[in-house]
């Protein structure tokens, strides 16, 4: 079963605009990653963020975790068409445990 | 410097007939993780493989099986498929379950297996 949700589904927007993604998760974690998708493709690691951090950037990216209520988010400031994509977070529970977690992702779409 | 490699990269099977998926992994890397994406879902994990030994296992059926070589790339086999295996099977590399790495480790996916079985 899945960790956790992403929040919204599915998410569209026009270029230039900001993009935000929710994520919550069910047990603690070692650390939250997040992916991004390309049309069913392989998975493109974008970010990590531990457990003690609260912030995290990333160029256009900025991603927070608020483990007290088990849930992330994932901006992307100023969206281009080629961020059209669906993205995933992932947890890790264990340490070096290395086994993901994904929610079910957002699909995002940038309109021109 | 090659990335995860996987192939094949689509595959049509029938019911009740066997598959094997194969995984190189990105070079330096000794850890091998499998992940079944059903269309319309995130991933979701089927095994790990480190030393070429079975470490974690997700909840799947033993008709799931695999095997990691020692220069590290791996197999999936999936025995008895069944219309429900159909999916994206992704493999992930990362270093790391050996004592000289300090997590967290980061997972490096290839771009998959597209598996139809009708």
């Amino acid at each position: 079963s899945q960790q956790g949700e992403e929040d919204p589904q599915a998410l569209s927007i026009q270029e230039g605009e900001n993009a935000t993604m929710n994520c919550s998760y069910k047990t603690s974690i070692n650390n939250l990653q997040w992916y991004r998708q390309n049309s069913g493709r392989g998975l493109v690691h974008l970010i990590l963020i531990r457990s003690n951090e609260r912030e995290k950037h990333s160029g256009r990216l900025r991603v927070t975790l608020d483990t007290s209520k088990k849930s992330s988010s994932l901006l992307i400031t100023a969206s281009r068409a080629a961020d059209t994509a669906s993205y995933f977070c992932a947890t890790d529970p264990l340490q070096g445990a290395q086994k993901l977690v994904f929610g079910q992702g957002t699909r995002l779409t940038i309109n021109p | 410097d090659a990335g995860v490699t996987q192939s094949p990269t689509h595959l049509i099977k029938t019911r009740g007939q066997q598959v094997t998926l194969r995984c190189s992994p990105k070079s330096g890397h000794d850890t091998v993780s499998w992940y079944q994406q059903a269309l319309g879902q995130g991933p979701q994990f089927i095994f790990q493989y480190y030393e070429e030994e079975e470490r974690q296992r997700g909840n799947f059926p033993d008709r799931f099986s695999g095997h990691q070589f020692p220069n590290y790339s791996s197999e999936l086999n999936v025995n008895a498929l069944l219309l429900g295996d159909s999916a994206l099977y992704l493999c992930a590399s990362s270093g790391g379950l050996g004592l000289t790495s300090i997590p967290p480790y980061e997972q490096y996916f290839g771009p998959g297996t597209r598996l139809t079985v009708t």
